[in-house]
């Protein structure tokens, strides 16, 4: 079975540009979750999708971050326009549904570089 | 003050030595705790998951919880070099948004 997967693996961009993510999570798992890493911080979360409905975005940072997961299967993380401190790791992450263990399955993060 | 705290490291230990790895806490609320190990250019991986207070043990690994004391511990004994990675601890509440300490990278020296 195909583990959550995402693409690009490495983005390097210049301030004011644009830059999509995507994730791929295991099929069937109907809970999606975006975290972001910036470098010498703890991993933290961003928003977590059930389906294709936001269930908790407290954590998107501001308006310049905008997520979509269009049919409940795909999402994709938009940052627009991208600045410095938009640096880091950003990893997804996805679950079964429902709630019990919810262990949540990562995949190998997208490193994005904003210059 | 961040909700979870654990100290980076690094720590650096022979082959075969007990590593204890551990990380508090500030919110009464988390119920759920997990470890995490996450190889370098990976995704964490989860390697221990505890509900509540008391202790788990998985092959060399325990994972212990204390919410009295707010407090975490992951042991690991007969240490290989293969254990060589950054060990994130993680928590939640009703929630299910995981809040992370920084993680402690440990290498562990043939």
């Amino acid at each position: 079975e195909a583990g959550v997967t995402q693409f690009p693996s490495h983005s390097v961009i210049e301030k004011g540009q644009t830059v999509t993510l995507r994730c791929d999570p295991i099929s069937g798992h109907d809970n999606l979750y975006w975290y972001r890493r910036v470098m010498g911080k703890e991993i933290k979360f961003l928003l977590h999708f059930v389906k294709e409905s936001k269930q908790d975005e407290s954590g998107m940072p501001n308006n310049r971050f905008l997520a979509e997961r269009t049919g409940g299967t795909y999402s994709t993380l938009k940052v627009q326009p991208a600045e410095l401190e938009d640096s880091g790791v950003y990893f997804c992450a996805s679950s079964q549904p429902g709630q019990g263990t919810g262990e949540q399955f990562f995949g190998p993060g997208t490193r994005l570089t904003v210059l | 003050q961040k909700e979870v705290e654990q100290d980076p490291g690094p720590l650096s230990v022979p082959e075969g030595a007990i590593v204890s790895l551990n990380c508090t806490y500030s919110n009464s609320a988390f119920q759920y705790f997990m470890w995490y190990r996450q190889y370098s250019r990976k995704g964490p991986e989860l390697l221990m998951y505890t509900y509540s207070s008391g202790n788990k043990e998985d092959g060399r690994f325990t994972a212990q919880v204390d919410k009295s004391s707010k407090y975490i511990s992951l042991f690991i004994r007969d240490s290989q070099p293969s254990d060589s990675a950054t060990y994130l601890c993680a928590m939640r509440g009703g929630a299910q948004k995981l809040v992370f300490g920084q993680g402690t990278r440990l290498t562990i020296n043939p």
